[in-house]
């Protein structure tokens, strides 16, 4: 079936360590997002990209880092740096990066990430 | 700057009541809307969209949403509500280059 995997599903960081969210999609869509989700925050978009090799910095982009080398993938690092990443991680992606389809975003079933 | 409002935080309605969801937006330009659930532990479901035309729109589980430009507003609405909808649910507006996700509305069902 198509659709966006993520994996795990529940990770543990220790301190200072760095993490890697696996995000991948077989949906053949041309753009991918990260957001945080916090309890009564809402979402919150971390990067995304349009196309493979090029990625945007969201909202909250300080503390992690991302890299598109393949149109199915898309990790997100949470960094030491990030001081704060206890959370729950939605990958998405849309069909489009251009025009009406762009808006349409379809999740992956997330990842929750706390930290040791 | 863009942003999306959904003024209830929890909403508790009984099994078989209507329900509406509520949904105010800031954007200049006509914009793309969305209502999307969230199931506790899960990803987002689209459950329906705006983008022009009929500003009545008809999404999936029986829900529906009317876009009122006077009023900047997306509300969701549904005549009878299941216990299967007890859920999150977020009002979303495209802009620009992403889309802009409201604090969610938690909707719990009382049997």
């Amino acid at each position: 079936d198509g659709g966006i995997t993520q994996s795990p599903k529940y990770l543990f960081r220790k301190e200072g360590q760095n993490v890697t969210l696996s995000c991948e999609q077989n949906l053949n869509h041309d753009a991918m997002y990260w957001y945080r989700q916090d309890p009564g925050q809402g979402l919150r978009l971390i990067y995304y990209s349009q196309i493979v090799n090029d990625f945007q910095k969201g909202d909250i982009a300080e503390g992690y880092s991302v890299s598109r080398e393949k149109k199915e993938s898309f990790p997100l690092t949470v960094t030491s740096a990030q001081k704060n990443p206890t959370a729950f991680y939605l990958c998405a992606s849309s069909p489009e990066a251009q025009g009406d389809a762009k808006n349409i975003q379809y999740f992956g079933a997330g990842t929750r990430l706390s930290v040791l | 700057a863009q942003s999306v409002t959904q003024p209830d935080i929890h909403i508790t309605v009984s099994e078989g009541a209507s329900l509406e969801l509520r949904c105010n937006y800031s954007y200049g330009a006509t914009p793309y809307l969305f209502w999307y659930v969230q199931s506790p532990g899960q990803g987002l479901q689209l459950l329906l969209k705006y983008f022009s035309g009929d500003t009545l729109v008809q999404g999936i589980k029986g829900f529906e949403a009317e876009f009122k430009r006077s009023q900047s507003s997306f509300n969701l609405r549904k005549p009878s509500v299941h216990w299967s909808d007890a859920a999150e649910y977020f009002c979303a507006v495209g802009a620009d280059d992403k889309i802009i996700f409201g604090k969610g509305t938690r909707l719990h069902i009382l049997p």
